[in-house]
């Protein structure tokens, strides 16, 4: 089993639909939790960070951790064709967030059409 | 500030040449990172260096691989000989040491023929 589990897509909306993007994981010891955005022929930038379980929201952007089923979630919504890119999970056991230890879900490959 | 630099963005190389991949972190930050990505694979950690330091390697595929940070604005990743296995996008990233933002650099896509 991989550490990190992200299903590839691609995933693809009309504009204006919710999306849900979703990671799993096995090793309990990931406690800090990242979402990277990549554009194509563009290095990941990143989205959204969160600790430990919970919501985190930022503009129409909303993290999700649960711990206890070691799965995260990204949700968007009013999905818009800028927001067509490939979304990658990571996590990290260091509460510090370094990029050292850092694992990376494969992406999901996101298509919002007009 | 310019963000992480790489050269060169492509390379089109034949087996068993040399290839040299480039990259200028971002000012202030004090560890660097060599990622590789392919489709099949994903974004693969290869080595990361704090404060010039190679701290983990375990990620270099083998012997053919080698990096080097010479100073804190620069970092070469080089093949040698190259495969065509090697193909790939390979991304530098940069942050602060004690954790933070990882920003990544364009890539380099680098096709072995």
């Amino acid at each position: 089993q991989k550490e990190v589990e992200q299903d590839p897509g691609p995933l693809s909306v009309p504009e204006g639909a919710i999306v849900s993007l979703n990671c799993t994981y096995s090793n309990s010891a990931f406690q800090y939790f990242m979402w990277y955005r990549q554009y194509s022929r563009k290095g990941p930038e990143l989205l959204m960070y969160t600790y430990s379980s919970g919501n985190k929201e930022d503009g129409r952007f909303t993290a999700q951790v649960d711990k206890s089923s070691k799965y995260i979630s990204l949700f968007i919504r009013d999905s818009q064709p800028s927001d067509s890119a490939t979304y990658l999970c990571a996590m990290t056991p260091y509460s510090g967030g370094g990029a050292d230890g850092l694992t990376f879900g494969k992406g999901t490959h996101l298509i919002i059409q007009p | 500030d310019a963000g992480v630099i790489q050269s060169p963005r492509h390379e089109v190389t034949e087996m068993g040449q040399e290839v040299t991949l480039r990259c200028k972190p971002i000012s202030g930050h004090n560890s660097l990172f060599w990622y590789r990505q392919t489709m099949m694979r994903g974004l693969e950690l290869l080595i990361y260096f704090n404060n010039n330091v190679p701290i983990d390697d375990s990620g270099m595929p083998e012997d053919r691989f080698s990096a080097k940070m010479p100073n804190a604005s620069f970092s070469t990743l080089k093949i040698q000989p190259s495969e065509p296995r090697d193909s790939a996008v390979y991304f530098c990233a940069s942050s602060f040491l004690d954790g933070g933002e990882l920003f990544f650099g364009e890539g380099s896509r680098l096709t072995v023929l």
